[in-house]
């Protein structure tokens, strides 16, 4: 079954670029219908969406991180990234991939396990 | 943007039905989805599109939605069903996809 796998540092420096990678086995991202998405949960809080790439790379962000996200797709090697620009210590949270049905947006029906990102110099 | 209000907390005896709540503006008109989390895990998915299950969950948690409430009902709960709960919702006019804050379900 398809199984997502989040990856990248777990440390990151004030005003830097956090950078994840979502790595996507057991499927191909390529095959379409399904919306690839990124969310946060700050430590001890509910959980946030932060935006979605479909295959074809086209993107939809939340708007309160908008300015400062970005994230892109890479279907030879079936992984989606995102890149939070100008991170400071909001920003500090744990990272999940997921994938949602999409036509009409469904549920998120499977989840990486996470990854904690701190934000610190 | 679309809101979503849950009860930060439920307690219930084993045994007994939780009920868990989910507030939104006519939220009986979007497809709203449950997700457990339990602490240090990801959140999985326990009930999508009001009502439907998917494979793997137990028949004992169901799902309702109806006017601006939606409802997660867990039967004859277990101490294993001890987790935070979230609702979720695509706001088709934003285009965003909405949590509501979760609540603590804790077996008495």
């Amino acid at each position: 079954q398809v199984q997502l796998q989040e990856s990248g540092p777990g440390l990151v420096k004030p005003s830097q670029t956090l950078s994840l990678t979502c790595t996507v086995s057991g499927g191909s991202i390529s095959s379409g219908g399904y919306y690839w998405s990124w969310i946060r949960q700050h430590p001890g809080k509910g959980l946030e969406w932060i935006g979605y790439i479909y295959y074809s790379g086209s993107t939809y962000y939340n708007p309160s991180l908008k300015s400062r996200v970005t994230i892109s797709v890479d279907t030879s090697k079936n992984q989606f990234s995102l890149k939070l620009s100008s991170v400071t210590a909001a920003d500090t949270a744990v990272y999940y991939c997921a994938r949602e049905r999409s036509s009409p947006p469904d549920a998120f029906d499977i989840w990486g396990q996470g990854t904690m990102v701190t934000v610190s110099s | 943007s679309y809101v979503l209000t849950q009860p930060p907390s439920v307690s219930v005896a084993p045994g007994q039905t939780a009920r868990i709540t989910c507030g939104g503006n006519n939220i009986g008109s979007k497809s709203v989805h449950w997700y457990q989390q339990k602490p240090g895990q990801a959140p999985v998915l326990v009930v999508y599109d009001d009502s439907d299950r998917p494979s793997g969950i137990p028949e004992r948690f169901s799902g309702s939605n109806s006017g601006n409430t939606a409802t997660l009902t867990i039967s004859r709960v277990e101490a294993g069903d001890e987790a935070d709960y979230y609702c979720q919702v695509w706001d088709s006019s934003s285009d965003l996809r909405v949590f509501g804050g979760g609540t603590k379900l804790t077996v008495l």
